[in-house]
């Protein structure tokens, strides 16, 4: 069964904007935390911000904010004045405690900033 | 501090050969993982490391693929022989342990089987 789900495949988003990348997950694990990497073109995996299932707020880096509605089961990212720069592939992933931490990845949204 | 260190950057090798990849992990990461990502798709979970140990292996595709983790230390994947569909990028990562530990990539290894 698909651990965690990304819908969107592709988003363009003009430069200055907000962007939202949706994240779903399945876990029946009431302790798990969830991550969200950046993977530009150049290859390497970034972390950008993570959201632990106990956490009390909506964890916020930046630019980046994520969206954590616990009962809905999603942890949608939100990249507010959006940059050239934020062109790349987005990751949701999650690590289940009741999996001793095993990192499970969607399958990502390619974000296109334009100018 | 090191980061995640993959070798080699790029590999072309012939359907049969073997390919050994490297991964050294930062120092003190209990956990490490290996992850492969074929052109277009997700990111697929191989296996995870706990210091020597192999806590999880049930993404390895099939019994062409071995890694092992020396002393708790680097590891190596290696694929005998490759086939074609062996292809794509093979991430390396590595975390201290706990849930909110971030997990922090190599570069990957870029595998192409011709």
């Amino acid at each position: 069964a698909q651990k965690i789900t990304q819908t969107q495949p592709g988003m363009f988003v003009q430069e200055k904007e907000a962007v939202t990348l949706d994240c779903t997950y399945d876990t029946s694990d009431p302790s798990y935390g969830l991550f969200w990497y950046k993977q530009p073109s150049s290859g390497e995996m970034i972390f950008l911000i993570y959201q632990g299932s106990y956490d009390q707020q909506n964890a916020t880096e930046g630019r980046y904010s994520l969206n954590f509605q616990k009962a809905r089961k999603s942890a949608n990212l939100v990249i507010s004045a959006s940059q050239l720069g934020d062109s790349a592939m987005y990751f949701c992933a999650m690590r289940e405690h009741i999996n001793d931490y095993k990192l499970s990845f969607g399958a990502g949204t390619t974000v296109t900033v334009r100018a | 501090e090191a980061g995640v260190t993959q070798f080699p950057s790029h590999s072309v090798i012939e359907k049969g050969q073997t390919v050994t990849l490297r991964c050294d992990p930062i120092s003190g990461h209990d956990n490490l993982y290996w992850y492969r990502r074929v052109m277009g798709k997700e990111i697929k979970f191989l296996l995870h490391f706990v210091k020597e140990s192999k806590q999880d292996e049930s993404g390895m595709p099939n019994n062409r693929f071995l890694a092992e983790r020396t002393g708790g230390t680097y590891s190596t994947l290696k694929v005998q022989p490759a086939e074609l569909e062996d292809s794509g990028v093979y991430f390396c990562a590595s975390s201290l342990r706990g849930q909110r530990a971030e997990a922090f990539f190599g570069q990957g290894t870029r595998l192409t089987v011709v």
